[in-house]
């Protein structure tokens, strides 16, 4: 079975740093492409970041590039997210995802629970 | 930036109905669509993939079409437990989810 979870969700002060982590388990971790997506609680997805299976090519989402920053550690089946400049519009539920199918980037076929972050005084 | 809109932004029916929600791209993204469940609490569901590709396990109840530009949701004969938000989210380029569809149950 695949199980996806997240942790490392705070409350962090606005311009403060955090660090999300993903642990992946019941598949080969380091066959697929893996994203983050978050959502504002009581609003809609929004995907941020991925990451291809061997750590090469990210991309990023134009309301964090240059502030987020995604990783992956294949030994140990995880997934991160660096975030920094955090402002109360990054407040929101953070959700890793597996891609649907290996080599491909497109759908996301199995999430964690999320990890709540909010950014407050 | 491709822009994703849906229809209705909620419905209510009753079991049994039969229910259609619409997403719209606003340029052509080919067949490069997913439609997901999610309920509140949870973290979404794949139901449908490529448009019209049903999800394993998903129930055959759910259906997808269109191409280009205009796709709907089908939910065939509408159950209880099909309650939740519905979200299109086009994958021609960098993932964007349509701002979601409520579906209440009488």
């Amino acid at each position: 079975e695949v199980q996806l979870v997240e942790s490392g969700g705070a409350v962090v002060q606005p311009g403060g740093s955090l660090r999300l982590s993903c642990a992946a388990s019941g598949f080969k971790f380091d066959d697929y492409t893996m994203h983050w997506v978050r959502q504002v609680p009581g609003k809609g997805l929004e995907w941020l970041s991925l990451i291809s299976w061997n750590g090469l090519s990210t991309y990023y989402a134009d309301s964090v590039k240059g502030r987020f920053t995604i990783s992956r550690d294949n030994s140990k089946n995880s997934l991160y997210l660096q975030m920094s400049s955090l402002t109360t519009e990054d407040t929101a539920f953070y959700y890793c995802a597996k891609t649907f199918q290996i080599s491909d980037w497109k759908y996301f076929d199995n999430w964690g629970q999320g990890t709540l972050v909010t950014v407050s005084s | 930036d491709i822009q994703m809109t849906q229809s209705p932004s909620s419905v209510s029916a009753s079991v049994g109905d039969r229910v259609t929600i619409t997403c719209r791209a606003s340029q052509d993204i080919s067949s490069w669509l997913a439609w997901y469940q999610q309920k509140p609490g949870k973290a979404p569901k794949l139901l449908i993939f490529a448009a019209s590709n049903l999800q394993s396990g998903v129930p055959s109840r759910f259906s997808g079409s269109g191409s280009g530009t205009d796709f709907t949701l089908t939910i065939s004969s509408l159950q209880p437990e099909d309650f939740g938000t519905y979200y299109c989210q086009q994958a021609y380029n960098s993932p964007r989810f349509g701002p979601g569809t409520i579906l209440d149950v009488k």
